[in-house]
């Protein structure tokens, strides 16, 4: 078990450019989050996966943002046209399916800089 | 709504011990977690309730009165290395978590 892990760590990017962001979640982890963080504040969630089905998206992602998770196991997040307020820390989380609650086991995050 | 609040800073010296509170709205959650993060890094893993009462982690505790819509953190035998922002997260469906906004914690000597 290597944990979750997520590609690039840091992305700087000019505004109007596209960017995709990848995430590994524990192999046998079902489900799959995003979150976003800015500095100072908590993460807010963005979406999240039970195997290859997105069943929630929150109202923070726009249009311009779109997740995939085609084969229930890694996960791309694709940021279209970036804006400046697009700079956060991206975070993915895995966690198992069942009864009950399940910890959440977070990546690294990726940076992304919008200049 | 499902807003989360929880103190910005609290310090506190080595050895010492610190409560973080965490007051919430009761509807919506069904959950209460609380993960800790240094800076730059990623949410790592403390505790979670569901049901009232108090758990015990080695030096963390966390406890949940869910009528009341308020949980704590307490740290034990406080260490340098505790410095780090606590987050208080709430979840429900999915197990989607909702953070609060974080309470800095700083330990001095």
């Amino acid at each position: 078990d290597t944990g979750v892990s997520q590609d690039p760590r840091h992305k700087i990017t000019k505004r109007g450019q596209n960017v995709t962001f990848r995430c590994d979640p524990i192999s046998e982890h079902n489900r799959l989050y995003w979150y976003r963080q800015t500095l100072g504040q908590g993460p807010e969630f963005l979406t999240y996966f039970q195997n290859e089905a997105q069943l929630e998206k929150s109202r923070l992602l726009s249009d311009r943002f779109s997740a995939e998770r085609p084969k229930g196991s890694f996960s791309t997040l694709e940021i279209q046209r970036t804006e400046q307020g697009d700079s956060a820390m991206y975070l993915c989380a895995s966690s198992q399916l069942g009864q009950g609650f399940y910890e959440q086991y977070f990546g690294p995050g990726t940076r992304l800089t919008v200049t | 709504g499902q807003n989360i609040d929880q103190p910005t800073e609290m310090t506190a010296t080595e050895g010492a011990i610190v409560q973080i509170n965490c007051t919430y709205q009761t509807s919506g959650f069904n959950g209460l977690f609380w993960y800790q993060q240094h800076a730059g890094e990623a949410p790592t893993f403390l505790s979670y309730n569901v049901l009232d009462g108090l758990e015990e982690k080695g030096r963390f505790s966390s406890f949940l009165s869910r009528s009341k819509g308020y949980s704590y953190l307490l740290l034990k035998e406080l260490q340098m290395k505790d410095s780090a922002s606590y987050l208080c997260a709430g979840t429900g469906g999915g197990n989607k978590l909702t953070f609060g906004t974080g309470t800095q914690l700083k330990v001095e000597l």
